[in-house]
């Protein structure tokens, strides 16, 4: 079945330390890929997105992606988390097969960075 | 700005209600979508509406209808309510389609014994 795989459902950090999150798709053909974040108490928002050029994607706060279509992945990394960076992470996708407008989500990766 | 506005937060029904799930954005946005979050599932689509005037099934439309009253508000209803229904309900907005939504309400919270 077409699915979006988060498959650390939790991180525990210490502050400096690297993150990378992993996030792998099934759906074929063009997608295009994207990373919400939810801190505690907040609205999901998005973090960055990918739809076609280079595969690093810059976003907001010091996170970047990079789309390996080979793997069929969108691995989230920061190379030193924060206490503040403590929040839930959703990788999602859209496939033009399935219809752009239909946002298929992982189910989160929960990371908690200790200070 | 208030951005994307859900009401109500919290609501208990019980088995075969009917209610009415409020979104309202004040952003001029297009697109506006409607997501249910279970537990272990992630956020899934129910419907969607690219502009006024239209709405779209997404993933799991079953047992809902939504209204595109106008461009600010795009309500999500339940005529006869389930205990599969139990979830956390997000309206999203977009300003234009592409499926990625930029806003999120604060989520709805209904439980249905």
């Amino acid at each position: 079945a077409q699915s979006v795989s988060q498959h650390n459902h939790h991180v525990i950090l210490s502050e400096a330390a690297s993150l990378e999150l992993g996030c792998n798709y099934s759906y074929g053909g063009t997608v295009n890929l994207f990373w919400y974040v939810q801190y505690p108490g907040q609205h999901l928002q998005l973090l960055l997105k990918y739809f076609s050029g280079d595969p690093l994607v810059k976003g907001i706060k010091g996170f970047e992606a990079e789309f390996i279509k080979s793997k069929f992945s969108f691995n989230l990394r920061k190379p030193s988390v924060q206490w503040s960076d403590t929040a839930e992470y959703f990788c999602a996708v859209t496939s033009l097969l399935t219809g752009a407008n239909n946002l298929f989500f992982g189910t989160g990766t929960r990371l908690t960075v200790i200070p | 700005n208030a951005g994307v506005t859900q009401t109500p937060k919290f609501q208990v029904l019980k088995t075969g209600q009917s209610m009415t799930l409020q979104c309202a954005q004040d952003m001029n946005h297009n697109s506006m979508y409607w997501y249910r979050q279970d537990p272990g599932m992630g956020l899934r689509l129910i419907y969607y509406s690219a502009s006024e005037g239209t709405t779209d099934k997404g993933e799991v439309p079953n047992g809902y209808n939504v209204s595109r009253l106008n461009k600010r508000e795009f309500s999500l209803r339940l005529e006869s309510a389930a205990p599969s229904q139990t979830s956390v309900y997000f309206c999203a907005s977009s300003a234009g389609g592409g499926g990625q939504p930029q806003h999120f309400g604060d989520g709805t919270r209904l439980s249905i014994l």
